[in-house]
């Protein structure tokens, strides 16, 4: 049982370019969310899912796309990076029942734009 | 690792004091509150959790108390340890949306 993982743990990306963080989790929980994190701040909801085939937005929705083709896997896009979405990012997930709803967060991801 | 929370408020303690870090919510119709523990180079972990029908639980050396009527919630911990120096979060939720999450404190705590 790896909880949620997140790929990759560091990555560089040149502005305008595009990649994907990668987000699993073995747990079968429903729920799944993505968040950024800068340095002073609390954590910023992006986009979250309650089930496959299900998506919304957050906060700070504006340069990502995500998509939940399957329960385990919810991917989140950068589609062109800024410099301004340098931070570092965390997948949430959790049970649709289960003790008042609480989060397992992956190991994170730091993105550097440059 | 990157460094989280560079510019948080710090709460500095003894090792064996109590410690009281605070948060101010937002939304009154929020459901739950749960307390993370965050340390460098790691995502946030689960310290302990409150439904908005209560106003206080305990846990292992913690405790949570929510103040409904001024939107106040609290985490205490007794005998605070050198591992517990990290940055706390409260995050608030409503339903089945996502959490939102506070600023943090830093808490530091000294030998």
């Amino acid at each position: 049982n790896a909880g949620v993982t997140q790929t990759p743990k560091f990555q560089v990306l040149k502005t305008g370019q595009s990649m994907t963080l990668q987000c699993a989790q073995d747990m079968n929980h429903e729920y799944m969310s993505w968040y950024r994190q800068d340095p002073g701040m609390g954590l910023r909801l992006i986009h979250y899912s309650v089930g496959a085939g299900i998506t919304d937005q957050g906060e700070v929705p504006n340069g990502y796309n995500v998509s939940r083709s399957t329960t385990e896997d919810f991917p989140l896009r950068l589609l062109s990076a800024a410099p301004s979405q340098t931070s570092v990012y965390f997948c949430a997930s959790s049970p649709r029942t289960g003790t008042l709803y609480g989060y397992t967060f992956g190991s994170g991801t730091r993105l550097t734009v440059v | 690792g990157e460094s989280v929370g560079l510019h948080l408020p710090t709460l500095s303690v003894q090792e064996g004091d109590n410690s009281i870090i605070n948060c101010a919510y937002s939304n009154s119709a929020s459901d739950y509150f749960i307390w993370y523990k965050q340390e460098s180079g790691k995502g946030p972990q689960f310290i302990i959790d409150i439904r908005s029908n209560m106003d206080k639980r305990q846990g292992q050396r913690v405790t949570v108390l929510l103040n409904k009527t001024v939107k106040h919630l609290s985490l205490q911990i007794a005998a605070t340890q050198p591992g517990d120096s990290a940055v706390y979060f409260c995050a608030e939720g409503t339903g089945r949306r996502a959490l939102t999450f506070g600023s943090g404190t830093r808490l530091q705590v000294q030998p």
